[in-house]
């Protein structure tokens, strides 16, 4: 019985290297949203997909962060040429289609990213 | 814009205390108000939520009501457990994106 997916749990990389972050949202979902935990910043909003319609792109950081999502499901998250300050944990969640409870969002184990 | 302001821990309680933390919020509109809970090595759960004015959310003993007239969402439980030792971030719902605020660290002794 699934919830949130989210692998690798554990990311150690180099800087200026890319990475890729992968979320499997519980099927039937059609919201999928990403955020990130870091120490300094909280919880932070990155960017909302709902079913076929545009993104909202308007937490993600800079150019380097870009996330897509293939056939309304699994969405990979990339980070180009990573910083140190890309440390964090990313959380990935999901929600029902309306008119159910659309506000209700449920979220995956994060990946921690680690940038050396 | 969206911003929620929630009690700054660290909080440190003993056993069957009362446990309080205040979340207050700014927001366009009607949000709906969550509270998340992050247990020691886990992922976000959902705690107890509200979707309008005057709702109550419970759940695990805990409860907040939504305050529209002070735009607050206070946590509360009448008896705390070792187990209720976690982070808890108070989050509004709005523009389809959730806020969170800072998140209390609550360490419940024996």
């Amino acid at each position: 019985g699934a919830g949130v997916s989210q692998s690798p749990s554990n990311k150690v990389t180099e800087k200026g290297k890319d990475v890729e972050l992968r979320c499997d949202p519980i099927s039937g979902h059609t919201a999928l949203y990403w955020y990130r935990q870091s120490l300094g910043q909280g919880l932070e909003f990155l960017i909302y997909f709902q079913g076929n319609s545009a993104p909202d792109k308007s937490g993600l950081p800079s150019d380097r962060f870009s996330a897509e999502r293939t056939g309304g499901s699994v969405s990979t998250l990339t980070i180009q040429r990573t910083q140190q300050e890309d440390s964090a944990v990313y959380l990935c969640a999901s929600s029902l289609p309306p008119p159910f409870s659309t506000d209700t969002q449920y979220f995956g184990p994060g990946t921690r990213l680690t940038v050396l | 814009g969206n911003s929620v302001t929630q009690m700054e821990g660290p909080v440190t309680l003993s056993e069957e205390a009362f446990l309080t933390i205040n979340c207050t919020y700014t927001a366009t509109g009607y949000p709906s108000l969550f509270w998340y809970v992050q247990y020691p090595g886990e992922g976000l759960q959902l705690l107890l939520k509200a979707t309008k004015a005057d709702d109550k959310g419970s759940n695990k003993g805990f409860e907040a009501t939504y305050r529209k007239e002070t735009t607050s969402f206070h946590l509360e439980k009448g008896s705390v457990q070792v187990s209720d030792s976690a982070v808890y971030f108070c989050a509004l719902f709005n523009d389809y994106k959730l806020s969170f605020g800072a998140g209390t660290t609550v360490t419940v002794r024996a």
